[in-house]
């Protein structure tokens, strides 16, 4: 069972932020908590990953709480082609299978 | 192109029939997974290459799945006796270090 729980689904205006929750209230010392997304007909795309610091790249920005049981993606100015399924997991830094919940279907609206 | 390929990228196949699947993961990726999407789900894991080495399978990987990583480049996934409820995406994925990156998958529809 995926050790995450998201909302099924959120909108967002085009241009504005996208905030995306995660819960992983049984999150061990050393996993890191990964987002990945999926846009229709395409395999998932790696978008951040973080073990306890704030992280942020070119696609987001990854808020990891300091009791490590939640986190939030964040999409900085969201437009049409973010729409898409997103994934938060946690796994080890091994490569070990990940275990992938439903996710949060975003949808982006003009 | 660097990415990881799969072919082919659709299958239509009727029941009780065999098929194949291969990935090509990045070349300097030493691990290789195998995914299952069916509609409306995440990826489900199936299976792990270290190198040539299969070293996990999924409960879900029955009799009939059988993986391959010949010289530890790319991958096949074979289906034998294939069933409707095989029907699924069936993802490749290859890593190196903390991610992954995913192949576009190959469609499998059982009639």
């Amino acid at each position: 069972d995926a050790k995450t729980t998201q909302p099924p689904s959120m909108d967002c205006a085009e241009g504005r932020a996208a905030n995306l929750p995660c819960n992983h209230s049984t999150i061990s010392g050393n996993e890191y908590v990964y987002w990945y997304r999926q846009i229709h007909s395409q395999g998932p795309q790696y978008i951040i990953h973080g073990l306890k610091n704030n992280e942020t790249n070119e696609m987001a920005s990854l808020i990891i709480t300091e009791d490590r049981k939640s986190s939030t993606l964040i999409l900085p100015h969201a437009t049409l082609r973010d729409t898409a399924v997103y994934y938060c997991i946690v796994g080890d830094n091994y490569g070990q299978n990940f275990v992938f919940g439903p996710g949060t279907r975003l949808s982006v609206l003009p | 192109d660097t990415g990881v390929s799969q072919d082919p990228r659709h299958k239509i196949t009727k029941r009780g029939q065999n098929v194949t699947f291969r990935c090509d993961p990045i070349s300097e990726h030493n691990r290789l997974y195998w995914y299952r999407q069916t509609l409306g789900q995440g990826p489900e894991f199936l299976t792990y290459f270290q190198n040539e080495a299969q070293l996990e399978k999924s409960r879900l990987l029955s009799d009939r799945f059988s993986a391959e990583r010949p010289k530890g480049s790319f991958s096949t996934l074979e289906i034998q006796r294939t069933e409707q409820g095989d029907s699924a995406m069936y993802l490749c994925a290859s890593s190196r270090g903390t991610s992954y990156t995913f192949g576009s998958g190959t469609r499998l529809t059982v009639v």
